[in-house]
């Protein structure tokens, strides 16, 4: 039963062009969530995240959407560059219990920069 | 300077061995996870550590144990290995609970032929 899905195994996009990854999940207890960043042979990255009292958080190139309505978010990564090459995972914790659960992890979409 | 490390790397065993995987942090934080990414690649929580005491315990075989000797260790004790133990094993940590970032480690291969 997957609570965390990124239906998107692969993802191709010219270098300067926006990137748009998308998430979507069940569980309506999660409330944070995160973004990562994974190269071959190395651990996730974090890259950024949002609370589920926004709906918008943005880093630099990177922008996080949340809607809570659809259980729905994406990750907008612009301009596309070369080095953003990468598997990128979307990830969910729920505040309730103390996020103790740890997080739970979409599998992951690769996104490809084509020069 | 590594902020979460992860010893060994690789890990190439027999079946029934048991092996240790060791994490250690230089962050200061409070709670430490591993982590199983199976071959569907899908990353699946498996133990959290909070101030040195099991937080959860996922529905993990028993012959999985997590020993914390301090706050910036936690090692992941495997017995009797199976071959569907075979995963890249990763560690993380963060500064507390709920709505707080985890770091992670590079991740160890282990290989149970």
């Amino acid at each position: 039963d997957q609570q965390v899905k990124q239906n998107s195994p692969s993802l191709s996009v010219q270098e300067g062009r926006i990137s748009i990854l998308n998430c979507d999940y069940t569980n309506s207890m999660f409330d944070y969530f995160l973004w990562y960043k994974k190269y071959p042979a190395e651990g996730p990255t974090f890259l950024i995240s949002i609370s589920s009292i926004k709906d918008k958080n943005e880093d630099g190139r990177f922008t996080v959407f949340l809607n809570k309505s659809a259980k729905h978010l994406s990750l907008h990564i612009v301009p596309s560059q070369p080095g953003d090459s990468a598997v990128y995972f979307c990830a969910a914790s729920a505040q309730a219990g103390g996020g103790a659960d740890g997080l739970t992890f979409g599998k992951g979409t690769h996104l490809i920069i084509q020069p | 300077d590594t902020a979460v490390s992860q010893t060994p790397k690789y890990l190439v065993t027999q079946m029934g061995n048991d092996k240790s995987i060791k994490c250690e942090q230089n962050l200061g934080h409070d709670t430490m996870y591993w982590y199983k990414q199976d071959s569907k690649k899908f990353l699946k929580i498996m133990f959290s550590y909070n101030n040195k005491e099991l937080i959860i315990n996922e529905t993990v075989p028993n012959r999985f144990s997590p020993k914390s000797p301090d706050k910036a260790h936690l090692n992941l004790h495997i017995n009797s290995l199976e071959l569907g133990d075979s995963a890249v094993y990763f560690c993380a940590s963060s500064r507390g609970l709920g709505k707080e970032t985890q770091y992670f480690g590079p991740g160890t291969r282990l290989l149970v032929l």
